[in-house]
């Protein structure tokens, strides 16, 4: 049972335009989410978050979007960047600072000069 | 800062064997989990360590143990080794359970693990 999903395995986008990569869930017991990036030969990294009370967190580039009734948040990143090609991971969990994460399977970003 | 650390990078072992993974904490942090990457997924949460006690665990069998050490730093443990246990291992570390403020889990570069 896949309860957070990345439905785009792939994602390939030109420097300087918009990346939006997408995720849904299915638990509605999730109150926290989290996008991570990885890079090859490294762990996860942790980019920008958006606790449920929220419908939107920006952090220079990047900005979560959160939409409760659908279950489904975005991350956009603008304007993409080449060193912003990684894989990034969806994670979603019942309370902020939860140590039990619940991942997406990735969606791998590629930016093309 | 230190960052969290990860031994060995990579580890060959046979079906059957046992296997001990090592996870150094960053610093300031007191609480460690573990997770397992099999290829093409994402990390699936095995376990949680707070103040030397498993606060949480994942759906994996018991073969699969580990340890907090006063220091912070962590083991994961796999006996009877099979070959699906193949995958990348990542440890995480925060500073806390709960909170407002508390950060969110910071990964080591993780231990790859072949089982053959």
């Amino acid at each position: 049972d896949q309860q957070v999903k990345q439905n785009s395995p792939s994602l390939s986008v030109q420097e300087g335009r918009i990346s939006i990569l997408n995720c849904d869930y299915t638990n509605s017991m999730f109150d926290y989410f989290l996008w991570y990036k990885k890079y090859p030969a490294e762990g996860p990294t942790f980019l920008i978050s958006i606790s449920s009370i929220k419908d939107k967190n920006e952090d220079g580039r990047f900005t979560v979007f959160l939409n409760k009734s659908a279950k489904h948040l975005s991350l956009h990143i603008v304007p993409s960047q080449p060193g912003d090609s990684a894989v990034y991971f969806c994670a979603a969990s019942a309370k902020q600072g939860a140590q039990k994460l619940v991942f997406g399977q990735g969606t791998r970003l590629t930016i093309n000069p | 800062e230190t960052g969290v650390t990860q031994s060995p990078t990579h580890l060959i072992k046979t079906r059957g064997q046992q296997v001990t993974l090592r996870c150094s904490s960053q610093s300031g942090h007191n609480t460690v989990s573990w997770y397992q990457q099999a290829l093409g997924q994402g990390p699936q949460f095995i376990f949680q360590y707070y103040r030397e006690e498993e606060n949480g665990r994942g759906n994996f069998p018991p073969r699969f143990s580990g340890l907090q050490f006063p220091n912070y730093s962590s083991e994961l443990n796999v006996n009877a080794l099979e070959l699906d246990d193949s995958a990348l291992y990542l440890c995480a570390s925060s500073s806390g359970l709960s909170g407002a403020g508390v950060s969110p889990l910071h990964f080591g570069n993780g231990t790859r693990l072949t089982v053959t």
